[in-house]
């Protein structure tokens, strides 16, 4: 149990366009989701943290008019990286937890952006 | 800021011996850690966590934890090549967080 989808696996896209990435959890409810990014070598770093139904919550020096987050359903967000450049390269991974087991995180298998 | 401190390695250990993974945070108000593995290009997955001082088993792992000297380790007995992967420690934020904190890792080779 306790699976999580992401998806695409791996996306390569120009300069200037936008990027939508799911994360699906497939046996159970996410309460919360979190949204991850990861450059080669270095640690995950969380970008934000959704709530179903209410707004993400960034951290600190996440611009949230270019990575949207929308978590409309208990088992279903996006982050869409809008008018994408090649900084915004790296791996993208989402996490879940369900219920009261918050400290539990289950992950995606993670996307690899290449912008061109 | 709050900081994990993991040596980054690479860790090698000769298959069958005990690995054994080191990580310091600096967040006197952590109450949770958790220790992932994360094969190269692959996501992270949990192997275990501990919340109390003192040790805490499961199989082959074992996750050592001192709340007072802010440190915590996972033990490997019994290490196989499959194990060679980035192992990863992530305490939770104080305050009642459930939002981990992830050091960069530390590489672990096992070699036959």
């Amino acid at each position: 149990g306790a699976v999580v989808s992401q998806h695409p696996s791996w996306v390569i896209c120009k300069s200037g366009t936008s990027v939508k990435i799911e994360c699906r959890s497939l046996d159970f409810q996410a309460t919360t989701m979190f949204w991850y990014r990861q450059f080669p070598k270095q640690s995950l770093m969380l970008m934000a943290t959704s709530n179903e139904g209410s707004k993400a919550t960034y951290e600190q020096g996440v611009e949230k008019d270019k990575f949207l987050i929308n978590h409309a359903s208990l088992t279903l967000s996006t982050l869409t990286v809008t008018s994408a450049h090649p900084e915004d390269s790296s791996f993208y991974i989402c996490s879940a937890s369900q219920g009261a087991a918050k400290n539990i995180q289950y992950f995606g298998a993670g996307t690899r952006l290449s912008v061109l | 800021q709050k900081e994990v401190e993991q040596n980054s390695g690479p860790l090698s250990v000769p298959e069958g011996a005990i690995a054994s993974l080191n990580c310091t945070y600096s967040d006197r108000g952590s109450q949770s850690f958790f220790w992932y593995r994360q094969y190269s290009g692959k996501s992270p997955e949990l192997i275990m966590f501990i919340y109390s001082n003192g040790d805490k088993e499961d199989g082959r792992f074992t996750a050592q934890l001192n709340k007072a000297s802010q440190y915590v380790s996972l033990l490997i007995r019994d290490s196989q090549p499959s194990d060679s992967a980035t192992y990863l420690c992530a305490p939770l934020r104080s305050g009642g967080s459930y939002i981990p904190t992830f050091g960069r890792g530390t590489s672990l080779i096992v070699h036959p």
